[in-house]
């Protein structure tokens, strides 16, 4: 597509539930990320995904997060017995591999989160 | 442990004003610098890129700067507009084996008055 799509926009869910966040890079693009940012917080590093090498998954913040990516598409972000604690905007980006790129990250608008 | 500040945390100023938002970070093995708006519940969009061979890179009324040595970066905008009104971010993109690891800045909260 022309630039990263993340869907849904906004998703209100009840504490406990869980909820399934859904990022499609820009075709061509290797390198997958997922960031948290919470209301007037900076970018919290979640995972970062690299073709079909094993992703890091050093920032997820518990094991009720989960993410998979199917080679290098679509990737699903799984948050599981949603806490309010989640409640921030999950952004997406992903980007050329480095080394013969630039490196250039590209984000997408982001999938609001509420957990009542 | 790369960490990058910025400063001020927030700007205030008058419709035309040429203004400069400063990035500073701590290690200077970095494979490049990126700046970003991001518009209130928005994403972030990206402005200007800088590899960390380059000094500057300009686009349009932007024009951004690298001094790696000394972990600096600055971001200049000229002739500034009630459109600019947004938070800056910088980021920066570490050198070597791990060089995927991006360090963010807690961004520059910029408002354009008309």
């Amino acid at each position: 597509g022309a630039g990263v799509s993340q869907s849904p926009s906004n998703k209100v869910t009840e504490k406990g539930k869980d909820v399934e966040l859904r990022c499609d890079p820009i075709s061509g693009h290797t390198a997958l990320y997922w960031y948290r940012q919470r209301l007037g917080q900076g970018l919290e590093f979640l995972i970062y995904f690299q073709g079909n090498s094993a992703p890091d998954k050093s920032g997820l913040p518990s094991d009720r997060f989960s993410a998979e990516r199917t080679g290098e598409s679509v990737s699903t972000l799984t948050i599981q017995r949603t806490q309010q604690e989640d409640s921030a905007v999950y952004l997406c980006a992903s980007s050329l591999r480095t080394g013969a790129n630039t490196g250039e990250l590209f984000f997408g608008e982001g999938s609001r989160l509420t957990v009542l | 442990k790369q960490e990058v500040t910025q400063i001020p945390a927030a700007l205030s100023v008058p419709e035309g004003e040429n203004l400069v938002l400063n990035c500073s970070f701590t290690d200077s093995a970095i494979y490049n610098l990126q700046w970003f708006r991001q518009d209130p519940g928005k994403g972030l969009t990206s402005l200007l890129l800088i590899q960390s061979s380059q000094r500057e890179q300009t686009s349009g009324r932007l024009n951004a700067s690298l001094d790696k040595s000394s972990g600096r970066s600055t971001l200049y905008i000229a002739a500034s507009q009630p459109g600019d009104s947004a938070t800056y971010l910088c980021a920066v993109r570490r050198s070597g084996g791990s060089n995927y690891k991006l360090t963010f800045g807690k961004g520059t909260l910029l408002t354009v008055n008309p």
